[in-house]
């Protein structure tokens, strides 16, 4: 069974902590994201990444760096995380292939920051 | 830009009711669309998809129709039941050069015994 992987379900860290969130599929995707998702806000898109050590960023990205070294590995960073960083973390991937594809979901991790 | 727009929820039903989620978009070009269901504490799951005008996408009893002509995507199922309790996404994905996906806000089913 295809997976995307994500390192930790719950995380909680300190403020001012700098925050590593792993994401791993083994489905040989192009495509990688990261979301956050909030109550009453849905889904927002931090980064993606099309290729290995591209990136762009997504509506949010402030606060938030990636890296893709990798072709399966995605990696959120929170260079320093504050309080209004605490949410669920969804990885995704994705065929790069045409409008048809559907993203895989990772099962999320969800970060406290105290 | 792309956008999508669903009924706000929390919808909530009883066992065997008839189901609707109502789901609008604005895109360029033609664009594939998408339901992802959420479970609790879980990710997202695709749930069904329609990639072309007048698709009718399918699954687990769930049904969605692609109409251009209302630029609408809205699920349905016959008869719910307590196991179909979960957040559902809308979803668009017009295209470009890198396949990024436009979620609604989502809308939370309860079904009750």
């Amino acid at each position: 069974d295809v997976k995307v992987t994500q390192s930790s379900r719950y995380l909680v860290k300190r403020t001012g902590e700098k925050v590593f969130l792993e994401c791993v599929q083994d489905m040989d995707h192009e495509n990688m994201f990261w979301y956050r998702q909030d109550p009453g806000l849905g889904l927002r898109l931090i980064y993606f990444s099309y290729d290995v050590k591209m990136k762009e960023k997504g509506d949010i990205p402030e606060g938030y760096s990636v890296s893709r070294e990798k072709k399966e590995r995605f990696s959120l960073i929170l260079e320093s995380a504050s309080t209004n960083q605490t949410s669920m973390y969804l990885c995704a991937s994705s065929l790069f292939v045409g409008t048809g594809t559907g993203y895989t979901f990772g099962s999320g991790t969800r970060l406290t920051v105290v | 830009g792309d956008s999508v727009t669903q009924m706000e929820g929390p919808v909530t039903l009883s066992e065997e009711a008839f189901l609707t989620i109502n789901c609008t978009y604005t895109a360029t070009g033609y664009p594939s669309l998408f339901w992802y269901v959420q479970y609790p504490g879980e990710g997202l799951q695709l749930l069904l998809k329609a990639t072309k005008a007048d698709d009718k996408g399918s699954n687990k009893g769930f049904e969605a129709t692609y109409r251009k002509e209302t630029t609408s995507f809205h699920l349905e199922k016959g008869s719910v039941q307590v196991s179909d309790s979960a957040v559902y996404f809308c979803a668009l994905n017009s295209g470009g050069s890198n396949y990024k996906l436009t979620f609604g806000k989502g809308t939370l089913l309860t079904v009750n015994p």
